[in-house]
């Protein structure tokens, strides 16, 4: 099985600052691999897809980069509504989800 | 407008069944791809099946030969059938639409469901 870690596991940033988030997976997963914000209460949503790609009508503050085993998710300018748990996500072989990343506003 | 809507969670004994179903509509389930995710209580999302337009299923480790993901294209309505369940399992349980083939990224998710494990 491919293992994907991710980290940190909690972050705390001011409103306006750049977060970064990464993803490694176990071995080269090529592009396969997503990000989704879930925010309390409520059903995981689609950020990122295929590691670059915005999904339709997600803010553009949003990006993902990466390819073969690292990856990176990044929000540029962190608003209030941004706080949630973020996870990345493989399908290079079967699905699998990392452990999430806890953001919060200091 | 695409919609998933969970129904059949509830409390169960360990070594019990139960099925839980995803009514689908604004688009047809046996043309996608779809997933069952479950997250446990606190804790994070955890992949557990998928069904392929062709009709090739999967499973995670955790459930397999326990867990059956099926559909009824008539009722345009995707199933997982869970037998022999533990408290583990215990789970609010979403199914997911891919958003293509072959690219098993989730678009479009359910509200979820709980299913509660425990005697």
């Amino acid at each position: 099985d491919i293992q994907m870690t991710q980290s940190p596991s909690s972050l705390s940033a001011s409103v306006g600052d750049r977060v970064t988030i990464t993803c490694q997976a176990s071995q080269d997963i090529s592009n396969y691999l997503n990000w989704y914000q879930q925010k309390p209460g409520k059903a995981p949503k689609l950020l990122i897809y295929d590691a670059s790609n915005l999904e339709t009508g997600v803010p553009s503050r949003f990006s993902g980069s990466g390819s073969g085993t690292d990856f990176t998710f990044t929000i540029s300018s962190l608003q209030p509504e941004d706080i949630a748990t973020y996870y990345c996500q493989q399908y290079d072989n079967l699905p699998h989800f990392g452990g999430g990343t806890k953001v919060e506003i200091k | 407008e695409v919609q998933l809507v969970e129904s059949g969670g509830g409390l169960v004994q360990p070594g019990g069944s139960l099925r839980l179903s995803c009514a689908a509509s604004g688009f047809t389930v046996s043309s996608n791809y779809m997933s069952w995710v479950r997250q446990a209580p606190g804790k994070g999302l955890e992949w557990v099946s998928v069904i392929y337009s062709g009709g090739s299923t999967y499973y995670a480790d955790s459930v397999k030969g326990r867990f059956t993901i099926s559909r009824d294209n008539s009722k345009n309505t995707l199933y997982l059938q869970m037998n022999s369940l533990r408290a583990e399992d215990t789970a609010v349980y979403y199914c997911a639409r891919a958003r293509g083939e072959q690219q098993l990224a989730f678009d479009y998710w359910g509200q979820g469901t709980l299913v509660t494990v425990s005697s």
